[in-house]
């Protein structure tokens, strides 16, 4: 099935602990995203990457790193997890032209303890 | 920098009611507004989009939002609610038409109940 698939689909991690969050589109998108969803708060962009071989900060980028590893992949890395990063985190592509919109995954809940 | 605004974070209607979601936006530059739909523990799904053709959008499962300049609003509407519109939504804007990417902001979200 054509998407955006995230792996993994739910993780705990204790403070302190590192991860990464894949992503991985299908569709030929240029352009790549990682948001968080905080209740009360809608989804935030932490960063985004407009082509390959190019990413930049969001909203939200403090704690995270990135990686545009090829055309179809857009990895997010929190190196030293925090409980204020407890939250649901969603990848989206798309096209790279305004008018077309984002393609999600299903999302990633991660809970940091 | 690019807005919305989403009145009422929870949204109570009856079934066979008129569903009735609202937002605001805020640009600079002619905007794109997408309205999403989150269905329980899933990503978002596009419902509908205006990118400056016919200001009344027809979306999927009988939605539809009519884009106002003068009002700055984009509303979503559904004629009768059905109870599997149970479901959060959310409005977004497109944020930069000058750089390389369509980053969208988004609103934060209205949780539609639909009651018996």
């Amino acid at each position: 099935n054509a998407g955006v698939t995230q792996t993994p689909k739910f993780q705990v991690l204790k403070t302190g602990q590192s991860m990464t969050l894949q992503c991985a589109q299908d569709m030929n998108h240029n352009s790549m995203y990682w948001y968080r969803q905080d209740p009360g708060m809608g989804l935030r962009l932490i960063y985004y990457s407009a082509s390959e071989g190019t990413t930049d900060k969001g909203e939200v980028p403090n704690g995270y790193n990135v990686s545009r590893l090829n055309k179809r992949e857009f990895s997010l890395r929190l190196e030293s997890a925090a409980p204020s990063q407890t939250s649901v985190y969603f990848c989206a592509s798309s096209t790279g032209r305004t008018k077309n919109g984002y393609t999600f995954g299903s999302g990633t809940r991660l809970t940091v303890v | 920098a690019q807005s919305v605004t989403q009145l009422g974070s929870h949204v109570s209607v009856s079934e066979g009611a008129l569903v009735l979601l609202r937002c605001n936006y805020s640009s600079s530059v002619p905007p794109y507004l997408f309205w999403y739909v989150q269905y329980p523990n899933q990503g978002l799904q596009l419902l509908l989009k205006y990118t400056s053709a016919a200001t009344l959008v027809k979306g999927i499962n009988g939605f539809e939002a009519e884009f106002k300049k003068s009002e700055t609003s984009f509303h979503l509407t559904k004629p009768s609610a059905h109870m599997s519109d149970a479901a959060e939504y959310f409005c977004a804007v497109s944020g930069d038409l000058t750089g390389t990417a369509s980053k969208l902001t988004f609103g934060t979200g209205t949780r539609l109940q639909v009651t018996l």
